[in-house]
């Protein structure tokens, strides 16, 4: 299975911030990536695919970048309801696989 | 839209059999598209099970092969889980949602499994 893994996972950041994710595959993995946010005591919403698209309804201060084994999700001027877990799953053949999620708190 | 609910029993016992229930409301599940399990362990983990497809046609984790099975129901649109000789191990969140090009766009809220004596 292709491993995915996820920095920082904690993130501490005030309303207005920028912040990074990153999540790294453990082959190459193209383009192949989505990005979700979950919110405690929720599902987990798409908000990226393939690894830049923004899914339906999501903010254009949210942006995804990367391919091959590194990519990256860049939250600009944070609000505060964009704090919670965000994960990476790859969709490069089965199985799919997720990192182990990174929580972003307001500081 | 589409919505999707899971429902089941929240307690099951070790060695026993964990069945649950995805209905779908909103789009006819032998219409497209791939219906799928996926599970979150306590710490967050989240793990992909299997799916059965539009047309009837299953995929699963390797790592549970052996013990799963997706089936369906479709004058009731519904698919669900069945898996077998569960352990405390299997402990989760057990969510049904639907992709095709990979990705998860939607999901259900999600149903609390314990498997504990």
């Amino acid at each position: 299975d292709i491993q995915m893994t996820q920095s920082p996972a904690s993130l501490s950041a005030s309303v207005g911030e920028t912040v990074t994710i990153t999540c790294r595959a453990s082959e190459n993995i193209y383009s192949y990536l989505a990005w979700y946010q979950q919110k405690q005591g929720k599902s987990p919403q798409l908000l990226v695919y393939n690894a830049k698209t923004l899914a339906e309804g999501v903010p254009s201060r949210f942006s995804g970048s990367g391919s091959g084994t590194q990519f990256s999700l860049k939250i600009n001027s944070l609000q505060p309801e964009d704090f919670g877990s965000y994960y990476c799953q790859h969709h490069y053949g089965t199985p799919p696989t997720f990192g182990g999620g990174t929580k972003l708190e307001i500081k | 839209d589409v919505q999707l609910q899971e429902s089941g029993p929240g307690l099951v016992k070790p060695s026993q059999s964990l069945s649950l229930t995805c209905s779908v409301t909103g789009y006819s599940i032998t219409s497209g598209y791939y219906w799928n399990w996926i599970r979150q362990f306590p710490g967050n983990k989240l793990e992909w099970m299997g799916y059965i497809s539009y047309d009837g046609s299953n995929n699963y984790n390797p790592s549970l092969k052996n013990r799963i099975s997706i089936t369906r129901d479709t004058s009731k649109n519904q698919f669900f889980l069945k898996l077998n000789s569960v352990t405390t191990e299997d402990t989760a969140t057990y969510y049904c949602a639907r992709n095709w090009d990979g990705w998860f766009a939607y999901w259900g809220q999600g149903t609390l499994v314990t498997v504990s004596a």
